[in-house]
């Protein structure tokens, strides 16, 4: 069964620092992996995806995501953090890689805050 | 892209009471999806909703506590029956647009349950 797993539930770093949120999967197919962010009070937005072609996937407001499959990690940069960037990420994996019939699995979530 | 909404955006209710949830979204889609975000916490799948056919649940979620509708393919609604206060979570709807299989994301609606 395919999973992620987060690890750190809560980093905090300060403006302008690099971040690195950490994501680890596990798939007994090829992986179709994402990253969102929720805001506060808010839903979900896509903020990238891996679906088998670059292995370094650029997403919306300079984060981006390096695929290592012998590392089997997804783990989620960002060069400077902005205080906007505070928020919960969470790293998915489609339950049956790239499919139409897929549905996407959640992991635990972390949270990164912004030291002024 | 799907632009996804949701009705209401939150509630409060009593123990024992039900409520029905509404996401409509701007586009037709095939797949949608009903999630529950305790607090706190991650999102777990509920459901899966395809017009036509019967909603198909994960487990530890069942049809008369969550029953879903699907009437077309741009509308559904999951309704919360029989609610106690751990039914107290954001409910989510999402759907699968383009030829991507993206999942998109309502805004979710805040249950607290009294």
């Amino acid at each position: 069964a395919q999973s992620v797993t987060q690890l750190g539930s809560h980093v905090s770093v300060s403006e302008g620092a690099l971040v690195l949120l950490r994501c680890n999967y596990s798939s007994s197919v090829p992986p179709y992996l994402f990253w969102y962010v929720q805001y506060p009070n808010q839903g979900l937005q896509l903020l990238l995806k891996y679906t088998s072609a670059a292995t370094l996937v650029k997403g919306i407001n300079g984060f981006e995501a390096e695929f290592k499959k012998s590392e089997t990690s997804f783990h989620l940069t960002k060069p400077s953090a902005h205080m906007s960037d505070a928020a919960e990420y969470f790293c998915a994996v489609s339950d049956r890689g790239y499919s139409s019939a897929s549905k996407i699995i959640f992991g635990s979530g972390t949270r990164l805050s912004i030291r002024p | 892209s799907a632009v996804i909404s949701q009705k209401p955006s939150r509630d409060i209710c009593q123990r024992g009471t039900s409520l029905t949830i509404q996401c409509q979204v701007d586009s037709q889609v095939t797949m949608m999806f009903w999630y529950r975000q305790q607090p706190g916490q991650s999102l777990t799948l509920i459901a899966t909703a395809n017009q036509g056919s019967e909603a198909t649940y994960e487990s530890g979620f069942v049809i008369d506590k969550f029953p879903i509708s699907r009437p077309n393919l741009t509308f559904s609604t999951l309704t919360v029956s029989n609610m106690s206060p751990e039914d107290s979570s954001i409910y989510l709807c999402s759907v699968r647009a383009g030829a991507t299989y993206e999942q998109y994301f309502g805004p979710g609606t805040r249950l607290t349950v009294t």
